[in-house]
């Protein structure tokens, strides 16, 4: 089955400044990779997604990167706010909707004011 | 659009008892519903994959005879933990999907067993 791993666990940066989050995958027939944030005890919320015919997608200060030969995707904030903390998770499926979502392990993302 | 609810948010029961939460797409029909578990600090993790009108499919290490999955109709899955034990204290989520898009998550649902 799939394998996501996801790194770093934490991160903390200044206000202002970007943060990238990244995660590998194993399974080479995935090719939908869908981001969540999730803040304590709330629901995750998609927050950005990205199959594998793009290679980059962006959405205001939010972007995601895709390296299907070395399979491994990447999540880029920047201009980091103090209401981006919260706990970003990364996922893999070979297809979008009825298909599993592989989850990775979760990065707890600090934003210093 | 695509907003699924869970009730209860929270629940506290006694060893033993049985607990049932649903998931509800509420404006939209859900082909697949997905239950996942979700441990203090962790990732969460699938239990059990729901599909409208057939028996649910359980991830290996998911007992289905403690976790009654039930889905019968576009719109309504339920979770139930029968004879529960504190070792079932967890958040419950749910997630909601029809063909070709996204899972939409549910609030969750915490769960307490003393």
């Amino acid at each position: 089955g799939e394998n996501v791993e996801q790194h770093p666990s934490t991160l903390s940066v200044q206000e202002g400044d970007s943060a990238v989050i990244k995660c590998t995958y194993s399974d080479s027939a995935s090719n939908y990779f869908p981001w969540y944030k999730q803040e304590l005890g709330k629901r995750p919320q998609l927050i950005i997604d990205i199959r594998s015919n793009v290679g980059e997608k962006k959405d205001q200060r939010i972007a995601v990167t895709l390296n299907k030969t070395a399979k491994h995707f990447s999540l880029h904030i920047t201009e980091t706010q103090p209401e981006d903390s919260a706990v970003y998770f990364c996922a893999a499926s070979t297809r979008t909707g009825a298909n599993n979502l592989f989850f990775g392990t979760g990065t707890r993302l600090t934003v210093i004011p | 659009g695509a907003v699924v609810s869970q009730h209860p948010s929270r629940v506290i029961c006694k060893s033993g008892t049985s607990v049932k939460i649903e998931c509800r797409s509420l404006d939209f029909q859900a082909t697949t519903m997905f239950w996942y578990r979700q441990f203090p600090k962790k990732s969460l993790m699938l239990m059990a994959t729901s599909n409208e009108g057939s028996k649910a499919t359980y991830e290996q290490g998911v007992e289905k005879d403690k976790f009654l999955i039930n889905h019968a109709s576009l719109t309504l899955s339920t979770l139930t933990v029968t004879s529960a034990h504190p070792e079932d204290s967890s958040f419950y989520i749910c997630s909601a999907t029809r063909p070709e898009e996204t899972q939409y998550f549910g609030p969750g649902t915490r769960l307490l067993v003393l």
